[in-house]
């Protein structure tokens, strides 16, 4: 079945630098990958997602990165404000309506001001 | 909309009783999920409905743990006996009949036992 990687585990920036996170996924077919930002003590929210068929996606601040072919995807946060501080969980689809997802274990952002 | 409504918020038993978390979905979505979050193995898929159908049920931990959803707006996840290493998070997530879409949170179920 399929399993998601992600990496770091936690990850230290300060105020105005960029923050990567990385992630990699074991089934080809997985078609869908969106990522969740969790503040403390609250629930998972969608950030950004991307389908298999784009390369790239953008948000602001926010972009992610899809390599079908290494089967690896990042999170790239730029310019990050303390308000970003959470733990980010990446995600991929392992059936076909892209409905079912199974979670990376996080990462945890912390940005000093 | 009110989101997706779990109760109760907290709950604390002891080893051995039963226990019932409740969902309600965000109305007109047609998937509900249940997940349980643990530091140890972050956030887990433990089963999902498609209009009231159990899906997958396979992260299911063990027979002590049983779903319903008996109408669109009504879901409950039963834990019987209870044990200590249920200890965790549990989340309830629905999302629309559309293909690569968000899936929305309630606010958690925070579960202790003792």
């Amino acid at each position: 079945g399929e399993n998601v990687e992600q990496h770091p585990s936690t990850l230290s920036v300060q105020e105005g630098d960029s923050a990567v996170i990385k992630c990699t996924y074991s089934d080809s077919a997985s078609n869908y990958f969106p990522w969740y930002k969790q503040e403390l003590g609250k629930r998972p929210q969608l950030i950004i997602d991307i389908r298999s068929n784009v390369g790239e996606k953008k948000d602001q601040r926010i972009a992610v990165t899809l390599n079908k072919t290494a089967k690896h995807f990042s999170l790239h946060i730029t310019e990050t404000q303390p308000e970003d501080s959470a733990v980010y969980f990446c995600a991929a689809s392992w059936d076909q309506a892209g409905t079912a997802l199974i979670f990376g274990k996080g990462t945890t952002l912390s940005v000093s001001s | 909309d009110a989101g997706v409504i779990q109760s109760p918020r907290h709950e604390v038993t002891e080893m051995g009783q039963e226990v019932t978390l409740r969902c309600k979905p965000i109305s007109g979505h047609d998937y509900l999920f249940w997940y349980r979050q643990t530091m140890m193995r972050g956030l887990e898929l433990l089963i999902y409905f498609n209009n009231n159908v159990p899906i997958d049920d396979s992260g299911m931990p063990e027979d002590r743990f049983s779903a319903k959803m008996p109408n669109a707006s009504f879901s409950t996840l039963k834990i019987q006996p209870s044990e200590p290493r249920d200890s965790a998070v549990y989340f309830c997530a629905s999302s629309p009949q559309v293909p690569h879409t968000e899936q929305y949170f309630g606010p958690g179920t925070r579960l202790t036992v003792t």
